[in-house]
């Protein structure tokens, strides 16, 4: 069975650029969830989508989106980046509302 | 808000000895407890949780966790560790309520692991 997938594994931007991060959940997974690993900062939640719609949103500002898709898998835009969003961004996912998470590998983004 | 410390940020053990790594959460009810590992650059595995029951859980890797109420800690431990170990471990805490289920997680243990 495949895991979570993201992609790209990397990313390379610019300061005020967007991105766009991608996320596929196990199949069956109707949660999914985004965190950011930033060095020095740990992990932290950034935002939760079940069935289509945004459950639960961490401490980031607005510029910090996404969305879910009907076939679950999901998307995380960040607008007018800025050099500290350069991080390990972590999608994972879950059975429904089901706390037990399972991640995918990460994309790595650098803001330059 | 619930809260999860790991007190140590780097732990070094020779290949063969003993493992355990802590974990202290607050939280005012038993909540849904994690210990994930990441190797470099790769993204998290889960090693084992505790949702309720026997307070001593068994995860994948030789790896296990007990969970104590009254010292709110869930440590992670093994009892011989190998050289492919070394990562970063991670405890995380989940609130239990239906349809609240983000994690919140410590910063982090390094585990170094020498010959």
């Amino acid at each position: 069975e495949a895991g979570v997938t993201q992609s790209p594994t990397h990313l390379i931007k610019t300061r005020g650029q967007q991105a766009t991060l991608r996320c596929s959940p196990i199949s069956g997974h109707t949660s999914v969830y985004w965190y950011q690993q930033a060095l020095g900062l740990g992990l932290q939640f950034l935002l939760w989508y079940d069935e289509g719609e945004e459950r639960n949103r961490g401490n980031f500002p607005p510029r910090f989106s996404g969305r879910q898709f009907p076939n679950y898998s999901s998307e995380l835009n960040v607008n007018a980046l800025e050099l500290e969003d350069s991080a390990l961004y972590l999608c994972a996912s879950s059975l429904g509302q089901r706390v037990t998470q399972y991640f995918g590998p990460g994309t790595r983004l650098l803001v330059l | 808000a619930q809260s999860v410390t790991q007190p140590d940020i780097h732990i070094t053990v020779s290949e063969g000895a003993s493992l355990e790594l802590r974990c202290n959460y607050s939280y005012g009810a038993t909540p849904y407890l994690f210990w994930y590992v990441q190797s470099p650059g790769q993204g998290l595995q889960l090693l084992l949780k505790y949702f309720s029951g026997d307070t001593l859980v068994q995860g994948i890797k030789g790896f296990e966790a007990e969970f104590k109420r009254s010292q709110s800690s869930f440590n992670l431990r093994k009892p011989s560790v190998h050289w492919s170990d070394a990562a970063e471990y991670f405890c995380a805490v989940a609130l239990g309520d239906s349809g609240y289920s983000t994690l919140t997680f410590g910063k982090g243990t390094m585990l170094l692991v020498s010959p």
